[in-house]
């Protein structure tokens, strides 16, 4: 099965840079998504096709895929930024796989 | 706007079924996949399956098979998921997510409902 492996947390001070990191074998060649999701809400999407932002996500959050290492960047993080992030991709012989998940906390 | 509607909480004994509806509006139903994924407490996301609402035709993940179901009715633009031979281990949020186009598995789920929590408890 492919395996999508994300810390399990990362703190940031506010108006620092968080980096969230969602490692699979040859992740490079995957188109990757990113999800936004705070308690009791549904996910939403802040990061498609590896770099790409939504309409009305911030340019504050920035994607970057290569290698066995797709990234998520927060820069100038606020405490409205305090989620859990989650790296999605398609894979051929495992349909639709979801990261373990990343807990942002803003100290 | 595009938004997608799911129906109310449900409590269900364990070996008993589950019909889940989501109904988007904002956008041509028939034109896009449409998808579910749960969240049991404190879990992370963990994909079902989808549905091509043009086609009726649908795909599910290996875990699943052979105890969901997802249907659709066009005619209200509205989309099903049933899961039966319910565990206490199913308890979780179920929602339905938009996909992309028939075109492309790539795309991401760009729309989601608010969720339905589904209790299975003897």
């Amino acid at each position: 099965s492919y395996v999508l492996t994300q810390p399990p947390s990362v703190s940031v001070a506010p108006g620092k840079t968080a980096t969230i990191t969602c490692g699979g074998n040859n992740i490079g060649i995957k188109a990757v998504h990113w999800y936004q999701q705070k308690p009791g809400q549904a996910p939403v999407l802040v990061i498609y096709y590896d770099t790409d932002r939504p309409s009305g996500i911030p340019d504050r959050f920035s994607g970057s895929n290569s290698g066995n290492t797709a990234t998520l960047t927060i820069s100038r993080v606020e405490a409205g930024d305090e989620a859990d992030y989650y790296c999605q991709v398609w894979d051929v012989s495992n349909d639709y796989v979801f990261g373990t998940g990343t807990k942002v906390t803003v100290l | 706007q595009v938004q997608l509607v799911q129906s109310g909480a449900e409590v269900k004994k364990p070996g008993a079924s589950v019909k889940v509806s989501c109904k988007p509006s904002g956008y041509t139903f028939t034109v896009y996949f449409l998808h579910w994924v749960r969240q049991a407490p404190g879990q992370g996301l963990e994909w079902m399956g989808r549905i091509n609402p043009n086609t009726g035709g649908a795909n599910y993940a290996q875990t699943f098979q052979g105890r969901v179901t997802m249907t659709r009715d066009t005619s209200i633009n509205t989309a099903y998921m049933e899961l039966s031979s319910l565990r206490s281990d199913d308890t979780a949020v179920y929602y339905c997510a938009k996909g992309g186009t028939f075109s492309s598995n790539w795309d991401a789920f760009d729309f989601w409902g608010q969720g339905t929590m589904v209790t299975v408890s003897s």
